[in-house]
């Protein structure tokens, strides 16, 4: 079956644009993950979703940053007035439930330029 | 806070030699070990977990053993292959928390 999707794969903004990231989770998979990988760094965790409900927040860096799961599949990574220093590569993954030792498959990530 | 360090990359190493990729962690409770692998062009994939001391996990002839005495999860295989090469990424899961705490990362190149 089809994995999980992410859109746009490229995007590129000026500084102080508001940018929004889209991620498409395996059907049916309840947990939903966003993460942030710099150049050169392992992934660091942003935002977990089980259902619709964020259950995690504690990765957010600021209150730029806000993700939305309003269905409890789709959802969106929302960044607020982008600064340089948010660029990075952006993934999700999902998993058939929230919990430590379920594999988590990842999508092919969003790259994100602040120029 | 918890956190896993990895073995400085790049690594290079011929065909058919043997190949060990240090991984360590720090963890307040009992967390379940994982290598996940990015090969060019792809996303990152599960190669291999363990969830509990001593158990072993293995896949593609890659093996790692959780060690809790030495808090270590390192890979090995006995004969890589150029398919190999790839950046590997060691990660830890909290029992009671649903997020992956990742290593930097090991950049692994297998000349023929």
């Amino acid at each position: 079956g089809a994995g999980v999707s992410q859109t746009p794969s490229n995007k590129v903004t000026e500084k102080g644009k508001y940018v929004e990231l889209r991620c498409d989770p395996i059907s049916g998979h309840t947990a939903l993950y966003w993460y942030r990988q710099s150049l050169g760094q392992g992934p660091e965790f942003l935002i977990y979703f089980q259902g619709t409900g964020a259950a995690d927040d504690s990765g957010l860096p600021n209150d730029r940053f806000f993700a939305v799961r309003p269905e409890g599949s789709v959802s969106t990574l929302k960044i607020q007035r982008t600064e340089r220093g948010d660029s990075a590569v952006y993934l999700c993954a999902s998993s058939s439930s929230g919990t430590s030792y379920n594999e988590q498959f990842f999508g092919p990530g969003t790259r994100l330029t602040v120029l | 806070g918890d956190s896993v360090t990895q073995m400085e990359g790049p690594v290079t190493l011929s065909e058919e030699a043997c190949l060990t990729i240090n991984c360590t962690y720090t963890a307040t409770g009992y967390p379940s070990l994982f290598w996940y692998v990015q090969y060019p062009g792809e996303g990152l994939q599960l190669l291999l977990k363990a969830t509990k001391a001593d158990d072993k996990g293995s896949n593609k002839g890659f093996e790692a053993t959780y060690r809790k005495e030495t808090t270590s999860f390192h890979l090995e295989k006995g004969s890589v292959q150029v398919s190999d090469s790839a950046v590997y990424f060691c990660a830890l899961s909290e029992l009671g928390a649903q997020k992956l705490v990742f290593g930097q990362g090991t950049r692994l190149t297998i000349n023929p």
